[in-house]
């Protein structure tokens, strides 16, 4: 059964701290994403990575970073957590590089005091 | 600008057909993707379209009309436990705004 694991299902942070969430998959994808989801936006795309060590913007990739160091991690990055990066963020993994057959983690709940 | 609109909300009954639209306006199109979503769920893939047509998968089917930017989701013979959101998203072929999702259309299905 494919799985893709993200390391927290709730996570609160203050404001300015640097926070770190984690995405592992075990399907031996290629292509990794990370969205945000916020109601009445849907998903929107931060970053993916189609390789290791290869990174894409997405559509809003200001005020994040993100590493992948091995195939099956992918890790995102808040250099300085604030306020409005209050949301749900998900992580997916795929075969291909678009929105075709992506799998997704269940999402953390990030909180910015 | 990209976008795509989908409506918000959609209600049907159990049993019956829905059919969840999707009109996008983008560059650079490739193909239509289809996501449901139970409350406090990961989105899961449903169905895919690069080409003109209907492509059935069981109870679900997806259609695609490229000249006229869009698509729809079809449920057919509707069980309780489609109740959820149903997110269309489209590849198009640019680094930027590569992969662009709809806001969801939220499905309530009444007895």
């Amino acid at each position: 059964d494919v799985k893709v694991t993200q390391s927290s299902r709730y996570l609160v942070k203050r404001t300015g701290e640097k926070v770190f969430l984690e995405c592992v998959q075990d399907m031996d994808h290629e292509n990794m994403f990370w969205y945000r989801q916020d109601p009445g936006l849907g998903l929107r795309l931060i970053y993916f990575s189609y390789d290791v060590k290869m990174k894409e913007k997405g559509d809003i990739p200001e005020g994040y970073s993100v590493s992948r160091e091995k195939k099956e991690r992918f890790s995102l990055i808040l250099e300085s957590a604030s306020t409005n990066q209050t949301s749900m963020y998900l992580c997916a993994s795929s075969l291909q590089d678009g929105a075709y057959e992506q799998y997704f983690g269940p999402g953390t709940r990030l909180t910015v005091t | 600008g990209q976008s795509l609109e989908q409506p918000s909300e959609v209600t049907a009954v159990e049993g019956a057909i829905v059919q969840i639209n999707c009109t996008y306006q983008t560059s650079g199109f490739y193909g239509l993707s289809w996501y449901q979503q139970h409350d406090g769920g990961a989105p899961t893939f449903l169905s895919y379209n690069a080409l003109d047509g209907l492509e059935e998968t069981g109870r679900f089917s997806s259609f695609l009309s490229r000249s006229d930017s869009y698509g729809y989701l079809l449920l057919q013979e509707l069980q309780m436990k489609d109740s959820a959101s149903y997110f269309c998203a489209v590849d198009r072929y640019s680094s930027a705004s590569k992969i662009i999702f709809g806001s969801g259309t939220r499905l309530s299905i009444r007895p």
